[in-house]
């Protein structure tokens, strides 16, 4: 069956440290891939995506994400946090169409980032 | 350019009742998608919308309806409200059909006691 595992819930970190955000799934054929983010009150919003190419990919605010596909992974990583990243993070992976149908998400992982 | 609206953005209702969520896509974007927000469930794709015609139906039940008007604004419907119905239903509209590039509005928080 296809999915989307987010294994850690909530992750606490303090500021200027390094993070790194599990993602793994489980989908037949190509895949897209992508790292969603919803700050406090606001609207979810893309961070990055990856397609095809470089499995590196860079987001906005200095968030990068890996697509290693040997281990059906796409990790989030930035290599200092900041305050203003408290957020709830989710992963989608979609098929080769990205229909939004054939898009899952992953539950989300809660960022808390100690000032 | 003005965002992705919905109205209205808190809603309580009571079991039995029905309800109609409403959707503003960003101007220019015909697609729209309809998702359900759960705690520890993430989102749950409900359905997508090009051009006045429904494209795709998430697993939900036939309580659950939905269309577009000719303007891409889209509205959805549930009747019969259950308990379990409680949840932010978040709308994302887009140029074209698919997910490539998604724009969120802020959601519908549904509360059904």
């Amino acid at each position: 069956a296809q999915s989307v595992s987010q294994h850690n819930h909530h992750v606490i970190l303090s500021e200027a440290a390094s993070l790194e955000l599990g993602c793994n799934y489980s989908y037949g054929g190509t895949v897209n891939l992508f790292w969603y983010v919803q700050y406090p009150g606001q609207h979810l919003q893309l961070l990055l995506k990856y397609f095809s190419g470089d499995p590196l990919v860079k987001g906005i605010k200095g968030f990068e994400a890996e697509f290693i596909k040997s281990k059906f992974s796409f990790n989030l990583r930035k290599p200092s946090v900041q305050w203003s990243d408290t957020a709830e993070y989710f992963c989608a992976v979609g098929g080769e169409d990205s229909s939004a149908s054939k898009i899952i998400f992953g539950s989300g992982t809660r960022l808390s980032i100690r000032p | 350019k003005a965002g992705v609206t919905q109205t209205p953005r808190y809603l309580i209702k009571t079991r039995g009742q029905q309800v109609t969520l409403s959707c503003s896509p960003i101007s220019g974007h015909r697609s729209v998608s309809w998702y359900q927000q759960t705690p520890g469930q993430g989102l749950q794709f409900l359905f997508e919308y090009f051009s006045e015609t429904q494209r795709n139906k998430g697993n939900f039940p036939g309580r659950f309806s939905g269309r577009q008007f000719s303007n891409s604004r889209s509205e959805m419907n549930v009747s019969t409200l259950e308990l379990g119905d409680s949840a932010l239903y978040l709308c994302a509209s887009s140029r074209i059909p698919g997910g490539h590039e998604q724009y969120f509005g802020p959601g519908t928080r549904l509360t059904v006691t």
